[in-house]
């Protein structure tokens, strides 16, 4: 079965930092990868996916399946990225369900 | 609307009684899921609905769930003789057709129920 770990349930950065939160996945077929972000009363979004290629908001993740990983990564922290960062995985073909990581809450400290 | 709406915002009941709440997707999304975020924990698959049937039940917790789907639209999901369990954060999310790789999930911003 596939599952998502985000071995981090907090992480505290410094403005202008850099921010790397982990995401290891274990599936053994070709998964694909997603971050979904949640900023406070706001609903959960989609911040990025592997299979883009895109850096959004400063964000870039890379899809590193020798190591079965998924970083989420920003060179210098703001703080509007404080967040709940939800990592998520979702089967190539067939079964359309999400399953995510049981999330990091991002604290940037100005 | 140009997001996926969910209702009530918020539900407060006490256990035993029978809820519904109800998810009404993006237009033209055919694919619509159901999740559960409890407390401490995080986002649990319940349902998902392509069109009006469900290829995948495989995360409801008990038989006291049930959801379905009409006109490919609006789905109500659907909690029986509720328990404190039950409480918890109800996210729908929707998404364009199956088979297209890349294709996000949209959220609403959820139910949030308490079983009293």
């Amino acid at each position: 079965a596939q599952r998502v770990t985000q071995p981090e349930k907090l992480l505290s950065v410094f403005k202008g930092a850099p921010v790397e939160l982990k995401c290891n996945y274990s599936y053994s077929g070709s998964p694909e990868l997603f971050w979904y972000v949640q900023y406070s009363r706001q609903r959960l979004q989609l911040l990025l996916r592997h299979i883009s290629r895109e850096s959004i908001k400063g964000f870039t993740a890379d899809l590193n399946k020798g190591e079965t990983s998924f970083h989420l990564k920003k060179p210098f922290a703001q703080e509007e990225d404080s967040a709940m960062y939800y990592c998520a995985l979702r089967w190539n073909f067939g079964n359309e369900k999400l399953t995510f990581g049981t999330g990091t809450r991002l604290t940037i400290i100005p | 609307g140009a997001g996926v709406s969910q209702s009530p915002s918020n539900k407060v009941t006490e256990k035993g009684k029978d809820v519904e709440l109800r998810c009404d997707p993006i237009s033209g999304h055919t694919a619509l899921y159901w999740y559960r975020q409890s407390l401490g924990q995080g986002l649990e698959f319940l349902i998902y609905f392509q069109g009006n049937s469900a290829p995948d039940k495989s995360g409801l917790p008990s038989d006291r769930f049930s959801a379905e789907r009409t006109g490919g639209s609006v789905s109500t999901l659907t909690i029986q003789r509720t328990q404190q369990e039950d409480s918890a954060v109800y996210l729908c999310a929707s998404s364009l057709a199956r088979g297209q790789t890349g294709q996000p999930q949209h959220f609403g911003d959820g139910t949030r129920l308490s079983i009293l």
